[in-house]
């Protein structure tokens, strides 16, 4: 079953605006990852991060981690047209890797 | 080399046929998984491969039969699919030693059930 809900489902935005997306989990975890999805093929790790750590940066990607919330968000900062894709939270516990119902990022150039 | 490889990219395939997907990885990572992706959906686990050893099933029909010859390969053999098993089936590796680490993906094998 899936234990990830993101929110929003769907964000539409100006190239050069920023992006924010959520998720929200239900068990424990040992770490929280972010990946990518362009048009229904591979996955692409973006980043994780672990259950004791509260923000983590990487190149234009900023995420947060709220154990207490069972929430996580993660920024694109100066979006571009590149980054138009599905992007997917994904829980890690015990071997399984589960991951959220996802968000579409559309970037209008 | 950082990559897995899925064969075929995409298949066809009847009711009462038999066929197999195959993935395959150079990292040295000793988890395998099997995910399903239907359209707008997120992908769903199926089974998950320890050290070569089947750890998770996730309640899979059992049309649905992995099998990992070596530290480097895992196959999904399907027999007698039903139509509503067309997906992707995404295959990923993960160093698999203590706390989960990231996990790479194949591009994935489109599967069509006529």
């Amino acid at each position: 079953s899936q234990q990830g809900e993101e929110d929003p489902q769907a964000l539409s935005i100006q190239e050069g605006e920023n992006a924010t997306m959520n998720c929200s989990y239900k068990t424990s975890i040992n770490n929280l990852q972010w990946y990518r999805q362009n048009s229904g093929r591979g996955l692409v790790h973006l980043i994780l991060i672990r259950s004791n750590e509260r923000e983590k940066h990487s190149g234009r990607l900023r995420v947060t981690l709220d154990t207490s919330k069972k929430s996580s968000s993660l920024l694109i900062t100066a979006s571009r047209a590149a980054d138009t894709a599905s992007y997917f939270c994904a829980t890690a516990r015990a071997q399984k890797l589960v991951f959220g119902q996802g968000t579409r990022l559309t970037i209008n150039p | 080399d950082t990559e897995v490889t899925q064969t075929p990219k995409h298949l066809v395939m009847g009711m009462t046929n038999k066929k197999s997907l195959k993935c395959e990885q150079h990292m040295g990572h000793r988890a395998m998984y099997w995910y399903k992706q239907k359209a707008k959906k997120p992908p769903e686990l199926m089974f998950v491969y320890s050290y070569e050893k089947l750890s998770i099933n996730e309640s899979v029909p059992s049309r649905f039969s992995p099998e990992c010859p070596n530290s480097s390969l895992l196959n999904l053999h399907l027999h007698a699919l039903q139509p509503e098993d067309s997906a992707l089936y995404l295959c990923a590796s993960s160093q698999g030693k203590g706390e989960n680490t990231e996990a790479f993906f194949g591009q994935g094998t489109r599967l069509t059930v006529v």
